[in-house]
This record gives structure tokens, C-alpha cells and sequence, in this order.
């Protein structure tokens, strides 16, 4: 079955880097888009970006463009996030989400998520 | 900037049908945004109910259906349980690969 296990969440200072993991198993993961959402402590959900599944398109949230990077490595079957120039707003769990079955432009299987807290 | 709207709060007796709807700010939702329904309960991951309007995700009773009711995407659960009390949330797909989710809804079943 499909497995979406997120880590690399923490606490980190405003203004630092951090670089969240999602590792893949359960299906192919070089035939499916990827997404980011996040949903910030006791709020909604929040889409952050998705990443195509030959990692040719790359999209983002206006709140975290310029900021954050979508990539994947599709030989360790992981999708990553890297959050630059982190601020407060960005503290939330973290799910990595995969396409679904029918294909783009669809959201299918969620990670447990990992937390990631922005305070000095 | 485009609001994906849900309500905010609805409430359904047990054994009772509910509809959900997920509208837009400005615009009428149809099967082009590919509405899909998350499931969440407190503390836990969304769980994907329904996507691209009315494709319901594996293992997803069939009392859960989607469709589009005038310009809303809707949510329907017939025959409502006490395990259906959640949180419910939409999102549309905006194209040229925007998603944009609602702010949710807050099912209870009494």
C-alpha cells in the first residue's frame, strides 16, 4: 500500500533554512506529481507546491514563492522541500501528498506529516 | 485573489443526509476546477475522499458522493454516522497548477 513518510521537521529561527523529506513507497513514484500542503495549528489546509512527475514543472503557493523549492530524486524514491527565509506564518505540519491514481490535477494519498515550528 | 468558500460549521442527525457545498468567491465552480473532498479529524492526516468531482477514493463508502449543484461543487453523506463527524475541506484546481483549498467545514452529528 502507499506509504508517505515526511521527516525533517523541528524548530528553527526566523530567517533559517530548513529542507523537509517525504520518502515514497507503495507504488511508482517517478509516474506521479507530488504535492506540498500545510496546515498551521488549528487552522485549514493550505496548498505549498507540487512538482510534476518528471520533475519538468514546478509550482508554488504565492505565500512561499521565491522562498521554498519543490525537488525530488526519483532514484531514493523522495520528494523534498527546501524552506529559505523562513518566518513565523510558515509554522504548520507539513503532509507530502500524492497525485492520484486518475492523474494530474488530482490529490490522493496523504503522509502522516511532520512539524515544523518558526520562532527564535 | 480568489476565495474558495465552505461553510463554516453544519450539523446532520445520525441517519440523517447532509450536502456540503465549496463555491468560489467569484465564479461558478464546474467539473474544470476538478473539485476534490478531504476528510480530517482531529490530530490526524486528511484522508481523500472524492476527487474530480465525483471519483470516490478507494475504500470511501458509497453513502459519500460528489457532484456540482448549481455553481458549487457538493459533498453529500447519506445515511450520516458518528464517525462522519469531521472536518471536511474542498479544493479547485485553478490551473496552470494552482490549487486553492476552502476553509473548511465543521460536520457534526447529532
Amino acid at each position: 500500500q502507499v506509504q508517505l513518510v515526511e521527516s525533517g521537521g523541528g524548530v528553527v529561527q526566523p530567517g533559517r533554512s530548513l529542507r523537509l523529506s517525504c520518502a515514497a513507497s507503495g507504488f511508482t513514484f517517478r509516474f506521479r506529481a507530488m504535492h506540498w500542503v500545510r496546515q498551521a495549528p488549528g487552522k485549514g489546509l493550505e496548498w505549498v507546491a507540487v512538482i510534476s512527475y518528471d520533475g519538468s514543472n514546478k509550482y508554488y503557493a504565492d505565500s512561499v514563492k521565491g522562498r521554498f523549492t519543490i525537488s525530488r530524486d526519483d532514484s531514493k524514491n523522495t520528494l523534498y522541500l527546501q524552506m529559505n527565509s523562513l518566518r513565523a506564518e510558515d509554522t504548520a505540519v507539513y503532509y507530502c501528498v500524492k497525485e492520484a491514481d486518475s492523474g494530474w490535477p488530482t490529490l490522493g494519498d496523504w503522509g502522516q506529516g511532520t512539524l515544523l515550528t518558526v520562532s527564535s | 485573489q480568489t476565495v474558495v468558500t465552505q461553510e463554516p460549521s453544519f450539523s446532520v442527525s445520525p441517519g440523517g443526509t447532509v450536502t456540503l457545498t465549496c463555491g468560489l468567491s467569484s465564479g461558478s465552480v464546474s467539473t474544470n476546477y476538478y473539485p476534490s473532498w478531504y476528510q480530517q479529524t482531529p490530530g490526524q492526516a486528511p484522508r481523500t475522499l472524492m476527487h474530480s468531482t465525483n471519483t470516490r477514493s478507494s475504500g470511501v463508502p458509497n453513502r459519500f458522493s460528489g457532484s456540482i449543484l448549481g455553481n458549487k461543487a457538493a459533498l453529500t453523506i447519506t445515511g450520516a454516522q458518528a464517525d462522519d463527524e469531521s472536518n471536511y475541506y474542498c479544493v479547485l484546481y485553478m490551473g496552470s497548477g494552482i490549487w486553492v483549498f476552502g476553509g473548511g467545514t465543521k460536520l457534526t452529528v447529532l
